[in-house]
């Protein structure tokens, strides 16, 4: 059954702590992304990869990091420098770099207490 | 700049087809146009794309304009398990990010 998993689904850290968010897809895909979606809102992306070892910036990098030694496995990193990392996150994978479709995981909602 | 405009709700009657609109005026020729879709507190699910011509799979139908200023998202006999929140996108190709906006929340109507 092939797919995208991210665990755990729901995660509570304290406040000045680092937490790993962890993303596997199984579908041999090229790309991954992580994107952040805040409460009514749509979502932001954080990070992408179009191939192992490499990675890039999206939008809201400040205060994350990612790493990809593997096809399969992307995670996300949320350090404490990340000044409001409460939110869901959501870890997408296409077959390449755009425009192709990205296919979605089922979310890590992560809240900092 | 939102980029795609939707109407921010809409209700359907169970089984009835459910017929969301999206405008996307100023859309450039190297752009696709996606939709997806979320229903709470899951990832979004694709459900389908169209760059000129209309486009059909399991899941729904997408009828684009000639102008392409514009596109429908048909579910044609929308079940409870439908309503969630929809969301029309313009993705240029080559492009890594999916710009989401707010979308349309669609309500089936037992």
């Amino acid at each position: 059954d092939g797919g995208i998993t991210q665990s755990p689904k729901y995660l509570f850290r304290k406040e000045g702590q680092n937490v790993t968010l962890s993303c596997e897809q199984n579908l041999n895909h090229d790309a991954m992304y992580w994107y952040r979606q805040d409460p009514g809102q749509g979502l932001r992306l954080i990070y992408y990869s179009q191939i192992v070892n490499d990675f890039q910036k999206g939008d809201i990098a400040e205060g994350y990091s990612v790493s990809r030694e593997k096809k399969e496995s992307f995670p996300l990193t949320v350090t404490s420098a990340q000044k409001n990392p409460t939110a869901f996150y959501l870890c997408a994978s296409s077959i390449a770099r755009g425009g192709d479709t990205q296919y979605f995981g089922p979310g890590t909602r992560l809240t900092v207490l | 700049d939102a980029k795609t405009t939707q109407p921010p709700s809409m209700d359907c009657a169970e089984g009835r087809a459910a017929n969301l609109p999206c405008n996307h005026s100023t859309i450039s020729g190297n752009e696709y146009v996606y939709w997806y879709r979320q229903i709470h507190s899951q990832g979004p699910q694709y459900i389908i794309h169209g760059l000129k011509n209309n486009e059909t799979n399991e899941m729904a139908s997408l009828i684009i304009t000639e102008d392409r200023k514009s596109s429908t998202l048909i579910l044609p006999h929308a079940t409870l398990r439908d309503t969630a929140v929809y969301y029309c996108i313009r993705q240029p190709f080559g492009n890594e990010k999916l710009t989401f906006g707010t979308g349309t929340r669609l309500t089936i109507i037992p």
